[in-house]
């Protein structure tokens, strides 16, 4: 069945330095790897996804990155400010069960 | 295009107190979803549909009833309303199917449970 473990649970770091959240799944049959971001009090939304014909992408300060052989992939934020503070989650629905189940989310804390 | 629409945005129930949270889109989504956040936690699964007239739990749908009449509308229905219940509630959709891709969150529904 579904599973997405995601780590850390918190993570604090200086302003400037990177983030890197790790979440690992267990259906191979899994193609398509976002990341979502919630801001206190906001809807999640996404910010970059990746598909498993590629193996990393980029969209500015951020990235996620896919290793389809060791079921993980990492979301990676240079760079941070302090508007990065947020809760992060991945998912990684599997193809054909249509059900969008979300990694346990990433407090992320930007220390200025 | 209004996106996704819940309501109310705020609820307080009694204990044993029957609602229905509503959600509607308006971007002809085949899929729709509704998850519950409880406070310092993640986004669990209730249920989902996958079109009209059929619809699939999901990590935790004890308690919630769902149906899918139209492809717009996807009401979460609660029975018999309990102090476990509350929480803060998000439908999504999603265009579903045949590609799977980015969730579409409304604002959100914050039910307290009395």
């Amino acid at each position: 069945g579904e599973n997405v473990e995601q780590h850390p649970s918190t993570l604090s770091v200086q302003e400037g330095d990177s983030a890197v959240i790790k979440c690992t799944y267990s259906d191979s049959a899994s193609n398509y790897f976002p990341w979502y971001k919630q801001e206190l009090g906001k809807r999640p939304q996404l910010i970059i996804d990746i598909r498993s014909n590629v193996g990393e992408k980029k969209d500015q300060r951020i990235a996620v990155t896919l290793n389809k052989t060791a079921k993980h992939f990492s979301l990676h934020i240079t760079e941070t400010q302090p508007e990065d503070s947020a809760v992060y989650f991945c998912a990684a629905p599997p193809v054909g069960t249509y059900k969008y189940i979300f990694g346990t989310g990433t407090r992320l804390k930007v220390l200025a | 295009n209004a996106g996704v629409t819940q309501t109310p945005k705020f609820q307080v129930l009694k204990t044993g107190q029957s609602m229905t949270l509503q959600c509607a889109q308006d971007m002809n989504h085949e899929y729709m979803s509704w998850y519950r956040q409880d406070p310092g936690m993640g986004l669990r699964l209730i249920h989902y549909s996958v079109g009209a007239g059929i619809t699939d739990q999901g990590e935790v749908p004890n308690g919630y009833n769902v149906s899918r009449s139209t492809t717009e509308d996807f009401p979460l229905r609660l029975l018999s309303a309990a102090p476990s219940q509350t929480s803060v509630y998000f439908c999504a959709s999603s265009y579903g199917q045949r590609d799977t891709g980015e969730l579409f969150f409304g604002e959100g529904s914050r039910l307290t449970v009395l």
